[in-house]
């Protein structure tokens, strides 16, 4: 009965490191989601994916960002030479499905807080 | 484009009381659904209560109820009976308009107050 799982929940990073954030989605979902929430802000959705394909990566920033969801194993979210901008919370979301009216319920993970030194 | 108005930033109610969260959208869209989530200070986002734009009826979930007025596009929180552990920021969302992610408001900060 687990829900969505993210890790690590805290990651420190120096500038210029590379952040790799895992998520992976509840039993028998196979949509994910990634969602940015920076500090007194609401979430930002970032990309969507199902397995092994990207459908919508509109919020994507164009560099450095980078997302995957591999047949096996969990949905990663890859932030190359991170700056202080990209602290942030990252927040993984999954569905079962796409839904009809892409009115599809979306449960979350607790989040990965990312901290850039 | 979508856009979700949470215009409350902040609100302190006694404990007991009812509480209505104030969220207002624009979509174009004749077909959306509407969303809220608690989140608490320890960060997770807890799905609350979910409202379908077709719904005739307004969404219920325990002591959440979605007070949904179309023609005004509301879609306001009501919490009855309050309790300290609602202490929490929440989040109206929606998705639709042809959109895969959820558009959220800003947020607001309820304070329950014994």
């Amino acid at each position: 009965n687990a829900g969505v799982m993210q890790n690590p929940r805290h990651l420190v990073r120096r500038r210029g490191q590379e952040a790799r954030l895992r998520c992976s989605p509840m039993k028998g979902h196979s949509h994910v989601y990634w969602y940015r929430q920076l500090p007194e802000e609401g979430l930002k959705f970032m990309v969507y994916l199902q397995k092994e394909n990207i459908i919508d990566e509109s919020g994507m920033p164009k560099e450095r960002f980078s997302a995957e969801f591999p047949k096996e194993g969990p949905s990663i979210l890859r932030i190359q030479q991170v700056v202080r901008g990209d602290s942030a919370a990252y927040f993984c979301a999954s569905s079962p499905s796409r839904g009809q009216l892409r009115v599809e319920k979306l449960f979350f993970g607790s989040g990965t807080q990312l901290s850039v030194l | 484009a979508q856009k979700i108005t949470q215009t409350q930033p902040g609100m302190f109610v006694q404990e007991k009381e009812a509480v209505t969260l104030d969220c207002t959208y624009d979509t174009s869209d004749p077909s959306y659904g509407l969303f809220w989530y608690k989140q608490p200070s320890s960060g997770e986002m807890i799905f609350l209560i979910y409202q379908g734009s077709y719904d005739q009826q307004n969404a219920t979930e325990g002591r959440y109820s979605l007070n949904f007025q179309k023609a005004r596009k509301s879609a306001n929180l009501v919490i009855s009976a309050s309790q300290l552990g609602d202490s929490a920021m929440y989040f109206c969302a929606m998705r639709g308009g042809g959109a895969d992610g959820l558009t959220f408001g800003k947020g607001t900060h309820l304070i329950i107050q014994p």
